[in-house]
């Protein structure tokens, strides 16, 4: 199975604030990273796919980056709905498997 | 509207078995893969499964021989079949829909259902 590395685990921000959360895959896995945020009590919803792209509807101070191995989510601006817990994850080869995920916190 | 609704979630013992369903509306059901996902208490995302539109099946190396995925296009329905339970089976369980324009990602979640094992 593909290991997927999240850092920081958790991190504290200020609204205004530029946020970076790494992600990195146990071996090459192309562009096949997608990015999650999960709010308590919530399901999961799609941020970025295929490395980069941007989910429609989802805020444009969301980007993602990397292919290969290494991979990263930026959100330009942290706005108060975006205190959350975000999770990238691997669809190279089954199982897809998940990081085990990054809480953005006040 | 798109909307995933699951059902089927409660307490089992270990060894028992459980059916979850997820009703599907607001799309045509066929043309998508579907997979299931779980989340342990307070844990991170967990992939269990997915289900091509024509029955294509794939499972993580956790569940395979004891947990059966299907769907039912006719009536837009999803299923988990889960044999053999164990604890470590507790989770909440959601279905999700294949990204519309790109498979490899899940654009459309239900809300959860919650497995319990326990004696």
């Amino acid at each position: 199975d593909i290991q997927m590395t999240q850092s920081p685990s958790s991190l504290s921000a200020s609204v205004g604030d530029r946020v970076t959360i790494t992600c990195r895959a146990g071996q090459s896995i192309s562009n096949y990273l997608n990015w999650y945020q999960q709010k308590p009590g919530k399901a999961p919803k799609v941020l970025i796919y295929a490395a980069s792209s941007l989910q429609s509807g989802v805020p444009s101070r969301f980007s993602g980056s990397g292919s290969g191995t290494n991979f990263t989510l930026t959100i330009s601006s942290l706005q108060p709905e975006d205190f959350a817990t975000y999770y990238c994850q691997q669809t190279y080869t089954t199982p897809w498997t998940f990081g085990q995920g990054a809480k953005v916190e006040i | 509207q798109v909307q995933l609704l699951e059902s089927g979630g409660g307490l089992v013992k270990p060894g028992g078995s459980l059916r979850l369903s997820c009703a599907a509306s607001g799309f045509t059901f066929s043309d998508y893969y579907m997979s299931w996902i779980r989340q342990a208490p307070g844990k991170g995302l967990e992939w269990v499964s997915y289900i091509s539109g024509g029955g294509y099946v794939i499972y993580a190396g956790s569940v395979r021989g004891r947990f059966t995925i299907s769907r039912d296009n006719a009536k837009n329905s999803l299923y988990l079949q889960m044999n053999s339970l164990r604890a470590g089976d507790t989770a909440v369980y959601y279905c999700a829909r294949h990204h519309s324009g790109y498979d490899r990602a899940f654009d459309i979640w239900g809300q959860g259902t919650m497995v319990t094992v326990s004696s």
